[in-house]
């Protein structure tokens, strides 16, 4: 079986401070992970993946994240927050041979300007 | 290349009745899944469709079901409508291998059960 759990269904932080959302996951077998993104009265568009290669990922808008086993975890990070980063967050984990996501339930995220 | 599209936006059913959503996958990927999002239940795997055929399925009930057609262009039904069936219906295509490969989502269609 495979789930994550995101920390914080809400997380508040002023314009350019460090943004962290936390995404901790469970999985029998080893997973693929990612962060989406979701605007308003839009879909998700993806922020990374993590598919085995190296632990710290990189992806769009300045955003990374890092996957430790140890700690079952890929929390997503982003040095210095802009207006534009409010938005929902969303991490998710599938395993290899399939394409069924598994949700986390979301962390909506506000930037204080 | 153009993005993933579903129609329509937006829908208001009312119980009983039955639904047609559709989703235009992008140009050349194969395979589309759908997800249900709603504010009490997240998002949540329907089933996905690769060549014509279902791949996976999730855990929901047979009122729900979908097919897709030889262009990759996918539709989903759903009958005898429920008012929890209100959710926001995302689909999502990629290319097909699977796994690692990236699922774009399309805008979604926001179904409204009265």
């Amino acid at each position: 079986a495979q789930s994550v759990t995101q920390l914080g269904s809400h997380v508040s932080v002023s314009e350019g401070a460090l943004v962290l959302l936390r995404c901790n996951y469970s999985s029998s077998v080893p997973p693929y992970l990612f962060w989406y993104v979701q605007y308003p009265n839009q879909g998700l568009q993806l922020l990374l993946k993590y598919t085995s290669a190296a632990t710290l990922v990189k992806g769009i808008n300045g955003f990374e994240a890092e996957f430790k086993k140890s700690e079952t975890s890929f929390h997503l990070t982003k040095p210095s927050a802009h207006m534009s980063d409010a938005a929902e967050y969303f991490c998710a984990v599938t395993q290899t041979g399939a394409n069924n996501l598994f949700f986390g339930t979301g962390t909506r995220l506000t930037v204080i300007p | 290349k153009a993005g993933v599209t579903q129609t329509p936006r937006y829908l208001i059913k009312t119980r009983g009745q039955q639904v047609t959503l559709s989703c235009s996958p992008i140009s050349g990927h194969r395979s589309v899944s759908w997800y249900q999002q709603t504010p009490g239940q997240g998002l949540q795997f329907l089933f996905e469709y690769f060549s014509e055929t279902q791949r996976n399925k999730g855990n929901f009930p047979g009122r729900f079901s979908g097919r897709q057609f030889s262009n990759s262009r996918s539709e989903m039904n759903v009958s005898t409508l429920e008012l929890g069936d209100s959710a926001l219906y995302l689909c999502a295509s990629s290319s097909g291998g699977q796994g690692n490969n990236e699922q774009f989502f399309g805008p979604g269609t926001r179904l409204t059960v009265l």
